[in-house]
């Protein structure tokens, strides 16, 4: 079975904080995204890797930031948290297998006060 | 751009059958998802179709693609109280990406 699991499931930062979400996959997966879903908005890619120190903009990237150092792992980086990124963060992971399934953590719910 | 849309709310009475409609634009794409998120937790695939197929069925879910429409339906028969959840369409792009829907969010009246 894949496993998905992201660093908090829920989070509580300050306006101004430096905030960090990791994400962990164990199925050697290349490809590894970064999403926020907001109420009526569906899913949000913000940054997407396709390999260790790779790194793509989704279509939501500005305030955010991000890190792969090891396969296994992807990063989310608020430089200073904001309220409007308050949300819900959820990373996903995806081989070049047939059918390029992505399979999805828990997710994070942030908030910024 | 691609886009993929579906409405944001279906509600049905226990133990009728839900359809969950999902239009897209991309006509190129192979496969086409549909993905289930129960409450508080991440998403998780249900099911999927190819887009050299017309229906697939897996139990009480049977997959509609329609690929001159441009539309997929997922229709659950006798819906359950566990089938709450919020059920989202996507299409995979020429890279290997999934396109979204914005997520219909499937309530269960008794």
């Amino acid at each position: 079975d894949v496993k998905v699991t992201q660093s908090s499931r829920y989070l509580v930062k300050r306006t101004g904080e430096k905030v960090f979400l990791e994400c962990v996959q164990d199925m050697d997966h290349e490809n590894m995204f970064w999403y926020r879903q907001d109420p009526g908005l569906g899913l949000r890619l913000i940054y997407f890797s396709y390999d260790v120190k790779m790194k793509e903009k989704g279509d939501i990237p500005e305030g955010y930031s991000v890190s792969r150092e090891k396969k296994e792992r992807f990063s989310l980086i608020l430089e200073s948290a904001s309220t409007n990124q308050t949300s819900m963060y959820l990373c996903a992971s995806q081989g070049a297998r047939l059918l390029y399934e992505q399979y999805f953590g828990p997710g994070t719910r942030l908030t910024v006060t | 751009g691609e886009d993929v849309e579906q409405s944001l709310f279906l509600s049905v009475r226990e133990g009728d059958s839900s359809v969950i409609n999902c239009t897209y634009t991309d006509s190129s794409s192979t496969y086409l998802y549909w993905y289930k998120q129960e409450p508080g937790a991440g998403l998780q695939l249900l099911t999927y179709i190819f887009s050299n197929m017309d229906m697939k069925q897996d139990q009480r879910l049977t997959v509609l693609l329609n690929k001159k429409d441009k539309h997929l339906s997922l229709r659950i028969a006798d819906t359950q109280t566990g089938d709450s959840a919020i059920y989202f369409c996507a299409e995979m792009d020429s890279n290997y990406q999934l396109i979204w829907g914005a997520g219909t969010k499937l309530i269960i009246k008794p």
